[in-house]
Parts: C-alpha cells; sequence; structure tokens
C-alpha cells in the first residue's frame, strides 16, 4: 500500500488557468505538508497543516491554497498559473513528536511528487 | 533564524569506497530531530537515517551511519562500500519540537563512480 500517493504525477497546461493536486496519505498522520522543488533541486515549504493549524510560509502567492476536507487529505489548488509555478510538488506527512510509535516522530514521509509544467 | 547548510554541492565516490557528506545546522533547540533523506533521479524522497538530538549514540543503518556532534552542530553522512544505486541527491534536514517545523539543507549530489 502507497502511504503517502499524488495525483497526478505529472500535469501540462497553460498560463492562467487553475489547478489543483490531490494527496492522500494512510498513514494515521496528524500533520501534512505541501513543498515545491524547483530546477535547483531546492526544497521549499509552502505550508504544514494539522487538524487545528495551517501554517503557511509568507513567501507563498496567496494564489496557491490548502484544502483539506479531512485528516488524511491535503489538496493544493493554485489559480492563475504562471510560468515560474513550475516545479516539482511533494505532499508529505507527519506525527507529532513523541506520540504513538516510539522512532517515528519527527520524521516526514513524500509523495512520489507532481511535476507540473506551465507554458 | 534556524538553517541547514550542505557546503558540498557534489560529491563522487569510486564503487565500493566510503564517501563522507557533511552537513551543519543552526538553532537554538536542544531538542530535535536530524534527517537525511535521498533523492535518486525518479525524484521519490527516501528516507535514509534519522537522529534523536538526545541520543549521543551516532544512528546506523546498515551501510549507512552518521557523526553527530551536538556542539558543533555538525550531522554528516558517512556511506560505506558505496553501490551505483547509491548515486542521488542527498539533503539534510532537522525538524523542531513543536508545530513540526522541518528545514532542508541544499542538497549534495553523488556521483558513483563504476
Amino acid at each position: 500500500d502507497t502511504a503517502v500517493s499524488q495525483t497526478p504525477k505529472y500535469l501540462v497546461t497553460q498560463m492562467g488557468n487553475d489547478k489543483s493536486i490531490k494527496c492522500e496519505q494512510n498513514l494515521g498522520h496528524d500533520t501534512m505538508y505541501w513543498y515545491k522543488q524547483d530546477s535547483k533541486k531546492f526544497l521549499k515549504i509552502m505550508f504544514s497543516y494539522n487538524n487545528k493549524e495551517l501554517i503557511i510560509n509568507e513567501t507563498v502567492p496567496n494564489r496557491f491554497s490548502p484544502k483539506s476536507p479531512d485528516k488524511a487529505h491535503l489538496n493544493l489548488h493554485i489559480n492563475s498559473l504562471e510560468l515560474g509555478d513550475s516545479a516539482v510538488y511533494f505532499c508529505a506527512s507527519s506525527q507529532r513528536f513523541r506520540t504513538q510509535t516510539p522512532g517515528a516522530g519527527g520524521t516526514q514521509y513524500f509523495g512520489p511528487g507532481t511535476r507540473l509544467l506551465v507554458l | 533564524a534556524q538553517t541547514v547548510t550542505q557546503s558540498q554541492p557534489e560529491m563522487s565516490v569510486q564503487e565500493a569506497e566510503t564517501v563522507t557528506l557533511s552537513c551543519t545546522y543552526d538553532t537554538s533547540e536542544s531538542d530535535y530531530y536530524l534527517f537525511w533523506y535521498k533523492q535518486p533521479p525518479s525524484r521519490q524522497m527516501i528516507l535514509v537515517i534519522r537522529q534523536e538530538a538526545y541520543k549521543q549514540q551516532n544512528a546506523t543503518e546498515n551501510r549507512f551511519s552518521v557523526n553527530f556532534q551536538k556542539a558543533a552542530k555538525s550531522f554528516s553522512l558517512k556511506i560505506s562500500d558505496s553501490q551505483l544505486g547509491d548515486a542521488a541527491m542527498y539533503f539534510c534536514a532537522y525538524s523542531l519540537g513543536a508545530g513540526n517545523q522541518f528545514y532542508f539543507g541544499t542538497g549534495t549530489s553523488l556521483t558513483v563512480i563504476p
């Protein structure tokens, strides 16, 4: 079973369009994240979210918004796509420190990534 | 501000040899976790090894081990008996307790020479 899954794996779209990337985790984790990885491989956190709190990286444009229908899902909506949004987007999940499974707290488990290309 | 620094953008190693990737970090916290992740060309992020800051013993996972120097805020990764499949981008990261903040370094691209 895939622990963290993302759909789609590839997304090619035109500038100005609105798109969504879906993420699901079956690990029972309480916190989920979205990262952007640019062409230089630098990983930048965009959002972290649990049941109670959304933490937004202030450098993320408000065209990006996370939507969580339930604890196992955190989708990423992007409005008015721009050329600079082209990147690989990763979803991840983790369990809070020192809760439940010993030795696992804090570890983030990543989805396979979604390569977004804006033309 | 918390930062993670990987000073080696690229490294290479002969197959079967040993290589060490360096990582330093800056934090004022005392309780945290440190990680090394591997990203092969498939781009999947794979956890290689993790270290709990309150443990003095260095973590090991088969051919992978770390040298954790808490006072120096250093967390290097040693890969022994390097294999072709070890070729990847390696990211050092650390996670703080409250809120699970997670910080990544800029990565080291490892090439394994047959």
